[in-house]
Formats: structure tokens, C-alpha cells, sequence
């Protein structure tokens, strides 16, 4: 799997939107774009996927870059709840059965 | 609808002794994972069910631990013999067939050895 870099930590005002990049520049033509996220003492959670068209869903969007080497998340209006870790994640088809999660950003959303 | 199911959420037992997690995956998700997350680390995979393939176990730890499903829907997880590095929030996870579909994971029961 492409590896992928996240800034460590970010804040966001409630009610903003909160953008969350996410660096892969060795990512493959193959290889999806995932985005989960871990509220303390939960499971990691799905958030959106994609692999190189923009994907809105009814918890965020995902836009890709052209050439798809970097993807952003975007909360359009964050809430206090929407403070976790948030992993991106690169993956390809036949990538085998497990799910790898880097360090993620910890997104902190104060009111 | 439902998610994916795990219980005990919660378990604490004695060095030694055996434990069962049970997970209940997602109604129609052929695929079924298990993982474990220690404090403040990453997901390590455990091992993986495919409908009526073989499963992949090549994540297990030892050979304390072994998984079954049974009738393509709930799974157990047994750890035999527990040790104090056993303990960990043990995590399952379905999705549909592979290609790219996303895993949806449980809350997780949460092992405690004494």
C-alpha cells in the first residue's frame, strides 16, 4: 500500500468546516483513497472512499487532486463530536486482507 | 441499519484462563475480520473469513488463538492459555466481497488479563 502523510494534530472552531489533508504521492493507479476516523474507546469508523473523482457522502467529502497524489477531507460543519483521530489510508484491490492505519490527525474541535 | 456487533464489550480474567469474543457482523458481508489494538498502538491483523474459503490466519500470535465462523455469519474468536500481553481491545470487521469495499468495524471487547 502507498504510504500516506497526515499532519499529527489540527484544530477547528465548531460549526466551521474542517479540511484534512492527506499527502500520497506514490499512490498507484489501482489504489482507492480511504478516510476512517477513532473516537476514543470506538472502533474505527468509515468515513468515505475514493479513487480519483470528488466523493460527498452524508458525513464529509473527499476531493482528489488531478493527479491524485494528494486528497482532502472535509467535515463541512464540524461538531464537538467530530473531535477523533483521523486515518487516510491507501489501498489498493488486491492489497491482501488487512487494514493498515498510520499515525492519523488528531483533529480537536473546540466550541 | 445494524452494525457490526461484538460482545462482551467489556472482559477481565485470570492469567490462564481461556476466553471467547464473539462478533456479529453486518447482515451480507461476506468478508470478516478480526484485529487487535493495543494502547496507543495501530490495528494488528489477526485473521480474515471469506465465505466458504479457507481463512487467512496468518496473523494470529501463537497458537492460543484460533477463530471460527460458522454458517458465513457469526464469528468467535478464542484465546486459550491467556497471558498478560494478551490484553488489548480485540476488534472485528465486515465488508462486503473484497475489491474496494470498506470494512465496518465494532466497538470492540475490550481484554483485560490479571
Amino acid at each position: 500500500d502507498a504510504k500516506t502523510t497526515q499532519p499529527p494534530s489540527m484544530d477547528c472552531a465548531e460549526g466551521r468546516a474542517a479540511n484534512l489533508p492527506c499527502n500520497h504521492s506514490t499512490i498507484s493507479g489501482n489504489e482507492y483513497v480511504y478516510w476512517y476516523r477513532q473516537i476514543h474507546s470506538q472502533g474505527p469508523q468509515y468515513i468515505i472512499h475514493g479513487l480519483k473523482n470528488n466523493e460527498t457522502n452524508e458525513m464529509a467529502s473527499l476531493i482528489i487532486t488531478e493527479d491524485r497524489k494528494s486528497s482532502t477531507l472535509i467535515l463541512p460543519h464540524a461538531t464537538l463530536r467530530d473531535t477523533a483521530v483521523y486515518y487516510c489510508i491507501v489501498r489498493g484491490i488486491n492489497a491482501g486482507n488487512m487494514l493498515t492505519f498510520g499515525g492519523g490527525t488528531r483533529l480537536m474541535v473546540k466550541p | 441499519g445494524a452494525g457490526v456487533s461484538q460482545s462482551p464489550s467489556n472482559k477481565v480474567t485470570e492469567k490462564g484462563k481461556d476466553v471467547e469474543l464473539r462478533c456479529d457482523p453486518i447482515s451480507g458481508h461476506t468478508a470478516l475480520y478480526w484485529y487487535r489494538q493495543s494502547l496507543g498502538q495501530g490495528l494488528e491483523f489477526l485473521i480474515y473469513f471469506q465465505g466458504n474459503s479457507a481463512p487467512d490466519k496468518s496473523g494470529l500470535p501463537s497458537d492460543r488463538f484460533s477463530a471460527e465462523r460458522t454458517g458465513g455469519s457469526v464469528s468467535t474468536l478464542t484465546i486459550q492459555r491467556t497471558q498478560q500481553e494478551d490484553s488489548a481491545v480485540y476488534l472485528c470487521a465486515s465488508s462486503l466481497e473484497r475489491g474496494n469495499q470498506p470494512q465496518h468495524f465494532g466497538d470492540g471487547t475490550r481484554l483485560s488479563i490479571l
